[in-house]
């Protein structure tokens, strides 16, 4: 079965300095996406990023940018300049692959942005 | 642009009774899942479908179905229902064509079963 891991439950970073999450994987399939997701207390689901695997390139969204190690199925979050608003639960997931695309969700960290 | 949309967004139930969430997915979009959140948990995928047909089942109770129809909303039926069925319903959806397999969630349906 295919699972995610998130090892952090918690983290917290000072306004303006820069945080990384970690996500590990394991999945036998080939080609796949993975997403990191936003959920702040109003409880609605954000997509922060996404990465194919086939694609070498780190994906980079403004001030959020992944590490993608594919070989260690590794994939983690980097947020720099961090405001307050990036407070929230961020779950790493990825995509089950084949007809169905479903999504398969790490257990979540929790990240608290201080002033 | 048009979101996912979920109705109701809060529902209290007593044990037993029955439940009815809806999901209008984004226009054009053909695939729709269905995940629960439990409190201080990750969101678990029930169930999906494809162009009205279901694709993919997982950790869904029998006590649940659901279905696609011809406007493609969803809608999921939740029978003698449990305390542990509180929880947070999210819908999602998504082209499956697109290249990007990205599923657009709508704020939830956050049932309280008391």
């Amino acid at each position: 079965a295919q699972t995610v891991t998130q090892s952090q439950p918690e983290m917290s970073v000072q306004e303006a300095e820069t945080v990384t999450l970690s996500c590990t994987y394991d999945t036998s399939e080939n080609n796949y996406y993975l997403f990191w997701y936003k959920q702040p207390p109003s409880r609605q689901m954000i997509l922060v990023i996404r990465q194919e695997a086939y694609k070498q390139q780190n994906a980079t969204e403004n001030r959020f940018s992944v590490n993608f190690q594919k070989a260690a199925k590794s994939f983690s979050l980097k947020i720099s300049d961090s405001q307050l608003g990036d407070t929230a639960m961020y779950f790493c997931a990825q995509d089950y692959g084949g007809a169905t695309n479903k999504l398969i969700f790490g257990t979540g960290t929790l990240l608290a942005v201080q002033p | 642009a048009a979101g996912v949309i979920q109705s109701p967004r809060h529902l209290i139930k007593e044990k037993r009774e029955t439940a009815t969430l809806k999901c209008y997915p984004i226009p054009r979009h053909d695939t729709v899942y269905w995940y629960q959140q439990g409190p201080g948990q990750d969101p678990q995928f029930l169930i999906s479908f494809y162009e009205k047909m279901q694709s993919d089942k997982g950790s869904i109770p029998d006590r649940f179905s659901a279905q696609q129809f011809s406007d493609y909303h969803s809608e999921l039926n939740m029978s003698s229902l449990e305390l542990g069925d509180s929880a947070l319903y999210f819908c999602a959806s998504s082209l499956a064509s697109g290249s990007y397999n990205e599923q657009f969630f709508g704020p939830g349906t956050r049932l309280t079963v008391l």
